[in-house]
């Protein structure tokens, strides 16, 4: 069965710093990549994802994801974080399968932006 | 676009009752599933279901959840009887396409919470 592991729990920076959140899987074959965002007392957003072509990939608010295929890894990156970055992220993968569209996610990163 | 509606958005129960949640999806979209997010935990899938069939249940503890989606658009998850362990935020989501497409977004609701006591 394919797992999904998001090293940091916690992260604390300051605004202007820079981000990045990592991100690996273990499933060998074809995957489909997303960073999802939970905003304080908000529901899950996406932030991006990757199918297929470049690897680097562009989500919104500034955010962007290299996947690395021999590293199996998907890290999230942000050149200068601001306070509204505060929030819970988490990487999920899938695989096309039989049973559908099954999405397996990782534990989740919080971050903490000091303003 | 309206998103995926759930409700209620909290629900405190005693261990040994029952619970319902109701999910309503996104218009159009085929395909909706539950999820089970533990407190420090990411979502886990419970059970995906293709217009009114399901696709995958693999996950949910059929002895205690059923879940059903009756003409293909809303949804219901119960539980019966609950467990301490059941505490968790459920999260439903829809997407668009069909079984088998694998480059298919999941848009998720706004999750109910709920606390066994």
């Amino acid at each position: 069965a394919q797992s999904v592991s998001q090293h940091n729990h916690h992260v604390i920076l300051s605004e202007a710093a820079s981000l990045e959140l990592g991100c690996n899987y273990s499933y060998g074959g074809t995957v489909n990549l997303f960073w999802y965002v939970q905003y304080p007392g908000q529901h899950l957003q996406l932030l991006l994802k990757y199918f297929s072509g470049d690897p680097l990939v562009k989500g919104i608010k500034g955010f962007e994801a290299e996947f690395i295929k021999s590293k199996f890894s998907f890290n999230l990156r942000k050149p200068s974080v601001q306070w509204s970055d505060t929030a819970e992220y988490f990487c999920a993968v899938n695989t096309p399968n039989n049973a559908g569209n099954m999405l397996t996610f990782g534990g989740g990163t919080r971050l903490m932006v000091k303003p | 676009e309206a998103g995926v509606a759930q409700s209620p958005r909290y629900k405190i129960i005693e261990k040994r009752q029952s619970v319902a949640f109701w999910c309503n999806p996104i218009s159009g979209h085929a395909t909706l599933y539950w999820y089970q997010q533990i407190l420090g935990q990411g979502p886990k899938l419970l059970i995906q279901f293709q217009n009114n069939g399901v696709v995958d249940d693999s996950q949910l503890p059929k002895d205690r959840f059923s879940a059903e989606r009756l003409k293909g658009v809303d949804s219901t998850l119960k539980i019966q009887p609950a467990k301490l362990e059941d505490s968790a935020v459920y999260l439903c989501a829809s997407s668009l396409m069909t079984r088998g497409t694998s480059t298919d977004t999941q848009y998720f609701g706004p999750g109910t919470r709920l606390t066994v006591l």
